[in-house]
């Protein structure tokens, strides 16, 4: 079963806001929600993580849904350099590999 | 800066060949991992270890194995290479899986072909 649930691709404009949403309602009361990018040819790096507040940081702010079940990435204001697959991922805090398989993710297209 | 290296960008072996992929941590981080990407099936987790000589199965450990001598070196070992393992495998490291450091660190990946 998919621990989480995000859009095949999304499509946006350079300089707009993009919300990236992601379903996770199996997540356990533990379970930090982390959000991982992929640039073409790299390997992923790490975007932003949370639990259950929002957070900000130089990359993206996170928006987590108060029963937790769903957040949403957000790019206050999208490059070109963001285009990317971006996934997200419930951790669990205690360690062990739990949620350490990253799904298919939501390929980002950010139009000039 | 933590920096993850992968012995090899691009690898070419045949069919049945014994495969050492290596990768190196700089940060003395506890946990390694190895992954296998392919296209529409996102990283699967192959095996990861949180210590020196420890080693835990993932998701698709069938036809691999691991091996963690030093804290910092993480080897990735295909017995008897096939087709079916043509695929990008990433490493990572993070000091603490899952959790609030539980930041993954991934190498820039290695791109293994099996003819």
């Amino acid at each position: 079963d998919a621990k989480t649930t995000q859009p095949n691709s999304m499509e946006s404009n350079e300089e707009e806001p993009v919300h990236l949403p992601c379903n996770h309602s199996t997540i356990s009361g533990t379970d930090y929600i982390h959000w991982y990018r992929q640039l073409p040819s790299q390997g992923p790096e790490y975007v932003i993580h949370g639990l259950t507040s929002n957070v900000n940081n130089r990359m993206a702010s996170l928006a987590i849904a108060e029963d937790r079940k769903s957040s949403t990435l957000i790019l206050h204001r999208a490059t070109l350099r963001d285009a990317a697959v971006y996934y997200c991922i419930p951790m669990y805090s205690g360690g062990g590999a739990d949620g350490l398989t990253f799904g298919k993710g939501t390929h980002l297209i950010i139009q000039p | 800066d933590v920096k993850v290296t992968q012995s090899s960008r691009y690898l070419v072996k045949r069919t049945g060949e014994k495969v050492f992929l290596e990768c190196v941590q700089d940060m003395d981080h506890e946990n390694m991992f190895w992954y296998r990407q392919d296209p529409g099936l996102g990283l699967r987790l192959i095996y990861f270890s949180y210590d020196v000589k420890m080693k835990e199965k993932g998701d698709i450990p069938e036809g691999y194995s691991v091996s963690r001598e030093k804290k910092e070196r993480f080897s990735l070992i295909l017995e008897s290479a096939s087709t079916n393992q043509t695929s990008m495998y990433l490493c990572a490291s993070s000091a603490l899986a899952g959790g609030p450091s539980g930041e993954l660190f991934f190498g820039e990946g290695s791109r293994l072909t099996v003819l």
